[in-house]
């Protein structure tokens, strides 16, 4: 089992839908969890970080943490073309030690 | 805030040569950072962990004598490719963690290396 699964897509959304984007991860003491953005050839952008179960939001974005599923979420919002990336799920490695494991990533292509 | 720097953006060399990548962190201190590679169309692949001050930390698999990370400062970090070959080229980046307790780690723009 991956330390840390994404469906690896494409995952195609009409423009203004929502895009839901889903990670489990499989070390159940991890405590910090984040999402990334790479467009095609350019380095990860950090969108959001969350270390608590429920909701976080950050404009049309919002992060969902359930610990006890092992699954983190991100929606996104009235989804626009520009939004059209891989997002990488990014979980604290085991024991901390500061290590991020990344997952594959999963594809998004935002449609006009 | 909280950004990263990498230089050089892109470098072709010669198979056999050295290069030299540098990270900094430019508005922040970093005593750890990251280096990553990633080959076209595939996940990020950590390298290493570098800390300010002591040897870096190689993933299982990376050859620490082919990749040299020296971690000088609170600001800077390079990797160097040894002797570098075809299968070298690929998209190397760097990460700075924040500290304070907080995980985040913020990326430099990477750098494209191409070995003929």
């Amino acid at each position: 089992q991956k330390e840390v699964e994404q469906n690896s897509g494409p995952l195609s959304v009409p423009e203004g839908a929502i895009a839901s984007l889903n990670c489990t991860y499989s070390d159940r003491g991890s405590q910090s969890f984040f999402w990334y953005r790479q467009y095609s050839g350019k380095s990860p952008e950090l969108i959001m970080s969350i270390y608590s179960n429920g909701d976080k939001e950050d404009g049309r974005f919002t992060a969902q943490l359930n610990k006890a599923s092992q699954y983190v979420s991100l929606l996104i919002r009235d989804s626009q073309p520009s939004d059209s990336a891989t997002y990488l799920c990014a979980v604290e490695g085991p024991g901390g030690y500061n290590k991020l494991i990344f997952g594959a990533g999963t594809r998004l292509a935002v449609h006009p | 805030g909280a950004v990263v720097s990498q230089h050089p953006s892109w470098v072709i060399c010669k198979s056999g040569t050295s290069v030299k990548i540098e990270c900094r962190s430019l508005d922040f201190q970093a005593t750890t950072m990251f280096w990553y590679r990633q080959f076209p169309k595939q996940s990020l692949m950590l390298m290493a962990t570098s800390n300010e001050g002591s040897k870096a930390t190689y993933e299982q698999g990376v050859e620490k004598d082919k990749f040299l990370i020296n971690h000088a400062s609170l600001t800077l970090s390079t990797l160097t490719v040894t002797s570098a070959h075809p299968e070298d080229s690929s998209f190397y980046i760097c990460s700075a963690r924040l500290g304070g307790g907080q995980e985040t780690q913020y990326f430099g723009p990477g750098t494209r290396l191409l070995v003929l």
